[in-house]
């Protein structure tokens, strides 16, 4: 089956820690893309990558890293200076600029 | 930073009446436009695309663009129950030549009531 996977579906951190969210796709789209939602808002961008080894910084991209060494994947990791990371996260890919986007699943991050 | 606005609702209409959502952007460099559907608890789902002026029908579903007015919006004729989700604008491209950067509204929230 062609799609996006994300791992895992729910995520507990330890203040202080870092975690790395898993989104892997398999459709060969060129861009992938990281969103955050927080309860009654809608999605922020935190990174976006268009092709391997190139990545940018969204709007929210503060306490978050990324990387694309692989066209299929394109992991965020919530570092320790997130100050509020306890959200709904979205990975999602398009095959090129300007077309739509297709969504993983998510991954709920809890700070416990 | 560009914008997507949307009205955030709710917005409530009948069984079988038609829903209309707006959303308009403040970049005149977007390009596309989409409309996504977002369940409790779920990721989004994308419903449409449109990317020139005009309409766009699928099914129940019609875009309408207007890029002179910066406006978009999606029209559902014959509201089901399970149409009851948020709706979200998205606006892919911008002014600085970004063709990647897709921005997101904050959604409306549509309950479809039997």
């Amino acid at each position: 089956d062609g799609g996006i996977t994300q791992s895992p579906k729910y995520l507990f951190r330890k203040e202080g820690q870092n975690v790395t969210l898993s989104c892997e796709q398999n459709l060969n789209h060129d861009a992938m893309y990281w969103y955050r939602q927080d309860p009654g808002q809608g999605l922020r961008l935190i990174y976006y990558s268009q092709i391997v080894n190139d990545f940018q910084k969204g709007d929210i991209a503060e306490g978050y890293s990324v990387s694309r060494e692989k066209k299929e994947s394109f992991p965020l990791t919530v570092t320790s200076a997130q100050k509020n990371p306890t959200a709904f996260y979205l990975c999602a890919s398009s095959i090129a600029g300007l077309t739509e986007a297709f969504f993983g699943q998510g991954t709920r991050l809890t700070v416990v | 930073q560009k914008e997507v606005e949307q009205n955030s609702g709710p917005l409530s209409v009948p069984e079988g009446a038609i829903a209309s959502l707006n959303c308009t952007y403040s970049d005149r460099g977007s390009q596309s436009f989409f409309w996504y559907r977002q369940y409790s608890g779920k990721s989004p789902e994308l419903i449409m695309s449109i990317y020139s002026n005009g309409d766009k029908e699928d099914g129940r579903f019609t875009a309408q663009l207007n890029k002179a007015s910066q406006y978009v919006s999606l029209l559902i004729r014959d509201s089901q129950p399970s149409d009851s989700a948020t709706y979200l604008c998205a606006a892919a491209g911008d002014s600085g030549g970004s063709n990647y950067k897709l921005t997101f509204g904050k959604g409306t929230l549509l309950t479809v009531n039997p």
